[in-house]
């Protein structure tokens, strides 16, 4: 099954603001809108925003995410030591019946 | 609060069976859809199924469909996975993961496909 398109390592300053992008097509990102998932190593996956931009709380606000078309973004500003992780976005194919996730990005705070 | 706990991962040898589980708390289990998610050691993470809330019906992701079955038992608030014919590239860790958004996900249960 095809998978959304992320880059795969994106590095930042601390405090500056990183985005991070994510391309499928109109069956999925397109359609659906996209969720977006941190995970730091050797823990589970953590939802941050999903449908695009509604955050469940606990989430801090410094993350927020658009869409354009094809390609979901997710924007993190302020970066903290802590921000460092890997981002995946994922969305429900709709042509597909089937989720499906990006390969993943890497985030590094320098 | 909410709480996912996986269980029944292993080392298996190709072409075998096990049955993964995934027991809930915290919630009105028979609300929510679930997912199946695995994560090889060291890559992405990867779709594996859907069950909806009442069990009507189930996708799966090609890698697996007509090998995996996925299914639920809401009097005892538990969702399964049933692994048959395993390959080695079915080796991860294997999380569920609540509702359509995945907002709530468990520890993983690893599962080792070796000879």
């Amino acid at each position: 099954q095809a998978g959304l398109t992320q880059p795969p390592s994106v590095s930042k300053g601390l405090r500056q603001t990183a985005t991070l992008t994510c391309t499928g097509d109109s069956d999925n990102v397109g359609n659906q809108g996209a969720t977006w998932l941190q995970q730091h190593q050797g823990h589970p996956p953590k939802l941050l925003l999903y449908r695009n931009n509604h955050r469940p709380s606990g989430i801090s606000e410094r993350f927020s995410a658009s869409r354009s078309g094809n390609t979901a973004s997710l924007t993190i500003t302020g970066l903290q030591p802590e921000d460092e992780a890997d981002y995946y976005c994922s969305a429900w194919d709709s042509g597909l019946s089937a989720r499906v996730f990006g390969g993943g990005t890497k985030l590094t705070v320098l | 609060q909410v709480q996912l706990v996986e269980s029944g991962g292993g080392v298996v040898q190709p072409g075998r069976s096990l049955r993964l589980s995934c027991a809930a708390s915290g919630f009105i289990f028979n609300s929510y859809d679930f997912h199946w998610v695995r994560q090889p050691p060291g890559k992405g993470l990867e779709w594996v199924a859907l069950i909806s809330y009442v069990g009507s019906y189930e996708h799966y992701a090609d890698s697996v469909k007509g090998r995996f079955t996925v299914s639920r038992d809401n009097s005892k608030n538990t969702l399964y996975l049933q692994v048959n014919s395993l390959r080695l590239e079915d080796t991860a860790v294997y999380y569920c993961a609540r509702d359509s958004e995945m907002e709530y996900w468990g520890q993983g249960t690893l599962v080792t496909v070796s000879s």
